[in-house]
């Protein structure tokens, strides 16, 4: 049974700050990792994926993979009140597997 | 093109009751997956679609619960005989292929309350 393990929070960064997302996963085979954002009431939506170690950016966000320690973590800088929200962290392996989220909340 | 669209968006009945709530995926996706995500938790996997092979059924809760792909589109998940604690919110989400190295797109969900 693959798992993806996440912090379920709630992180609470203020207006600005950087916020650390982090999820680790149990299949040292794993290739692909995608990041999903789900505000209260709505249903998830894709902000980042990664394939490949190391840092991948898209504007304030960044996915950081380390496929030795098997973890991924997303890096949110200046951190906005609309970035509160659960953070899905998943792996892909043929089929989807997702943890349970971890809760963001950025103070103004 | 359209994203994946769920109807009923909201959908409220009695106990004991049969629902069919239904999933529309993206053009072109082969694989459909079913989640229920019950207030303030994760996503629950009951049941994945991946084109013509045989669904992976193996996250449905009971044997009330049962989901049909048509022609490698359409699916419906029918809850037979529903219970308080299947109220939840159901989503579907489609992705283009098996590969590892595609994205799964979600519906807006169905919201299901049973009385």
């Amino acid at each position: 049974q693959k798992e993806v393990e996440q912090n379920s929070g709630p992180l609470s960064v203020p207006e600005g700050a950087i916020a650390s997302l982090n999820c680790t996963y149990s299949d040292r085979g794993s290739q692909s990792f995608f990041w999903y954002r789900q505000y209260s009431g709505k249903s998830p939506e894709l902000i980042m994926f990664i394939y490949s170690n190391g840092d991948k950016e898209d504007g304030r966000f960044t996915a950081q993979l380390n496929k030795a320690s098997q973890y991924v973590s997303l890096l949110i800088r200046d951190s906005q009140p609309s970035d509160s929200a659960t953070y899905l962290c998943a792996v892909n392996e043929n089929k989807f597997y997702f943890g349970s989220g971890t809760k963001l909340n950025v103070k103004p | 093109g359209a994203g994946v669209s769920q109807s009923p968006s909201n959908k409220v009945t009695e106990k004991g009751k049969d629902v069919e709530l239904r999933c529309d995926p993206i053009s072109g996706h082969t694989a459909l997956y079913w989640y229920r995500q019950s207030l303030g938790q994760g996503l629950e996997f009951l049941i994945y679609f991946q084109g013509n092979s045989a669904p992976d059924k193996s996250g449905l809760p009971s044997d009330r619960f049962s989901a049909e792909r048509t022609g490698g589109s359409v699916s419906t998940l029918t809850i037979q005989r529903t219970q308080q604690e299947d109220s939840a919110v159901y989503l579907c989400a489609s992705s283009s292929g098996q590969g590892r190295y595609n994205e799964q797109f979600f519906g807006p969900g169905t919201r299901l309350t049973v009385l």
